[in-house]
Parts: C-alpha cells; sequence; structure tokens
C-alpha cells in the first residue's frame, strides 16, 4: 500500500513552453502533497506544499508563478513549469501524506525533466 | 534554520563489509530522525526513524540510535549485501512544522555501492 506515482518520468521540452507533471496517491487520499526539486549529487529541495482544495504554500525563493501548483483532488496534485528554461531542468520529485497516518510521508519515483 | 549533513559518496564496499554512515543535524527543540532510501528508478522508501532521544530505529539490518547529546543519528549496518545498493538520505522533521505541514529536511544522500 502507499504508493504514490508521477507522471511523466521523464521529459524534454523546448525553452519557452509549459510542461505538467502528475502526482497520484494510488490507494490512500492525501490530505497533502509536497513538491521537492533534487540537483545532482543535491539533496531534495522542498519548493512547495499543497493542501487539497486550497492555494499551495511556497517555500522562499520559489515563483509562484513559474511553478504553478494545483491540488484538486484528494489524489492528484500537479506542479506545471511555465515558460520553462534550460535553467528549469532538474529531477522532480513529489510526496504525499495520508489522511489516516498523518506524519508519514509516502515519495514518488519522480520526473526527470529536460529543457533544450 | 534547520539542518542535516551527512557524509559525502559515494560509498563503495564488498559484500558482508560494515557499514556506518554519518549525520548531523541543526535543529530547535527535539526533531523526529528518519532515514530514507532510494533505489535506483525508485521513489524515496522511509528506512527506519526514531522520535526522541535514545530511541533506536532499526528495519532491514539497519539501525540509527537518536543521539541528543551528539545532534548524530548514524546510519549501522553490519553486514551490507548487494542489493543494499541505493542512496541513503538522513532528513529531520522540526518539532515546529506540524500543523498542515510536516515539513522535512533532508541531507545531501550518500550513494553507497555493495561489491558482491
Amino acid at each position: 500500500g502507499a504508493v504514490v506515482s508521477q507522471h511523466p518520468s521523464w521529459v524534454i521540452c523546448k525553452s519557452g513552453t509549459s510542461v505538467k507533471i502528475e502526482c497520484r496517491s494510488l490507494d490512500f487520499q492525501a490530505t497533502t502533497m509536497f513538491w521537492y526539486r533534487q540537483f545532482p549529487k543535491q539533496s531534495l529541495m522542498l519548493m512547495a506544499t499543497s493542501n487539497e482544495g486550497s492555494k499551495a504554500t511556497y517555500e522562499q525563493g520559489v515563483e509562484k508563478d513559474k511553478f504553478l501548483i494545483n491540488h484538486a483532488s484528494l489524489t492528484l496534485s500537479t506542479l506545471t513549469v511555465t515558460s520553462a528554461h534550460p535553467e528549469d531542468s532538474s529531477f522532480y520529485i513529489c510526496s504525499a501524506r495520508a489522511l489516516l497516518d498523518r506524519a508519514e510521508q509516502y515519495f514518488g519515483p519522480g520526473t526527470r525533466l529536460t529543457v533544450t | 534554520g534547520d539542518s542535516v549533513t551527512q557524509m559525502e559518496g559515494p560509498v563503495t564496499l564488498s559484500e558482508e563489509a560494515c557499514l556506518t554512515i554519518n549525520c548531523t543535524y541543526t535543529a530547535t527543540g527535539y526533531p523526529s530522525l528518519f532515514w530514507y532510501v532510494q533505489y535506483p528508478g525508485e521513489g524515496l522508501q522511509l528506512l527506519l526513524k526514531a522520535t526522541k532521544a535514545d530511541d533506536k530505529g532499526s528495519n532491514k539490518g539497519f539501525e540509527a540510535t537518536y543521539r541528543k547529546e551528539t545532534t548524530s543519528f548514524h546510519l549501522e549496518k553490519g553486514s551490507v549485501q548487494v542489493s543494499d545498493s541505493a542512496v541513503y538520505f538522513c532528513a529531520l522533521r522540526s518539532p515546529y512544522s506540524g500543523g498542515s505541514n510536516y515539513k522535512l529536511t533532508f541531507g545531501k544522500g550518500t550513494l553507497l555501492t555493495v561489491n558482491p
């Protein structure tokens, strides 16, 4: 149980375009989802926290207009990278906190974004 | 702010060797401490955790003890296997990040490779 999926697993897009990444909790309801960014040989950096039905809370230094987060249901959150640039190329990971196990976070496998 | 420092890798060991991955932290109050493991191509999985001083977390032969006096949570295993090859992340959750968020702060990760 407690499986989180991400789609796509990897994506290549051109500069200036937007790309959407989905994060789904497959077998549980998630009140909160987290979006992280991971650079090579670096730690996971929390970008934002999203609660179902409300606006996401962004960490300091993260542009909310560039990284749009929607958490429309208890099983789906999306991250849209708008007007992507090569410096947005990274590994994006989501995690979900279960409704019934509020302290535990379950992580997705990540999405590799390459902007050319 | 909160931070986690873990030993840089990569770490390469032979099967049945002993493993120690050091992790120290800086946080206000008494955080909960975690070790996550990321196998190739997969998401992060919780390996073990400890929520108060002197607690020992253990799982799959790995263990770590919450040492408040040295602000450490070193990961140990007496005899590693090839299947233990993965990236290991130390993390903390501040007691002040509760409410609806439960944010995690991660170390940079340590790549472990175990050779037969």
